[in-house]
């Protein structure tokens, strides 16, 4: 079993339309998750991290569920910049990541 | 924040030859600094994790002798790909980490995109 599932989509969604990316992890001794963007042929870029409490950042959100080991991304309003791979990311502490296949968003006008 | 850059940014290369791939932090000093390699449509994998000073730690199923780690500095880290073949084209992807939390954000470079024909 894959350490961390994504659904690899694409997901295509109209501009201004809300989307929503689940992730499961195996690792139960994870403590630390996080959303990062990875643009085509690009290196990926941190969006953000994702704490128990839920939180939020302008149009994303971000929570997780340590009983059901899933982490949530919902994206607001969508823009065309937002076409991109999310990748959900796991971490078990001291730097050490472990990336999903990725999400792909694609935003169309 | 803090920048990571990689050279070269991709690299043709005939096969059987070594390449070399820098990583450097530009503004902070990396106590840790980490290789990925990512194949299309994947997921970016941990390839080895290397500490200053001392030797790198491979993922399993990672051939250490084929891919050659160097950390010499809290600057400078370097991956080269001995003798590669068509298979080892890829995306490389190095990050760069400091030390003094739990959670040691990593910043990533640019990559590098390897073909060998």
């Amino acid at each position: 079993r894959k350490e961390v599932e994504q659904d690899p989509g694409p997901f295509n969604v109209p501009e201004g339309a809300t989307v929503a990316f689940n992730c499961t992890y195996s690792n139960s001794a994870s403590q630390s998750f996080f959303w990062y963007r990875q643009d085509c042929r690009k290196e990926p870029k941190l969006l953000m991290s994702v704490y128990s409490s839920g939180n939020e950042d302008g149009r994303f959100t971000a929570q997780l569920n340590r009983a059901s080991q899933y982490i949530s991304l919902l994206i607001r309003d969508s823009k065309l910049s937002d076409s991109a791979t999310y990748l959900c990311v796991a971490s078990s502490g001291y730097s050490t990541l472990t990336f999903g296949k990725g999400t792909m968003l694609l935003v169309s006008p | 924040g803090a920048v990571v850059s990689q050279h070269p940014s991709w690299v043709i290369c005939k096969s059987g030859t070594s390449v070399k791939i820098e990583c450097r932090s530009l503004d902070f000093q990396a106590t840790t600094m980490f290789w990925y390699r990512q194949f299309p449509k994947q997921s970016l994998m941990l390839m080895a994790t290397s500490n200053e000073g001392s030797k790198a730690t491979y993922e399993q199923g990672v051939e250490k002798d084929k891919f050659l780690i160097n950390h010499a500095s809290l600057t400078l880290s370097t991956l080269t790909v001995t003798s590669a073949h068509p298979e080892d084209s890829s995306f490389y992807i190095c990050s760069a980490s400091t030390s003094g939390r739990l959670y040691n954000e990593q910043f990533f470079g640019p990559g590098t995109r390897l073909t060998v024909l």
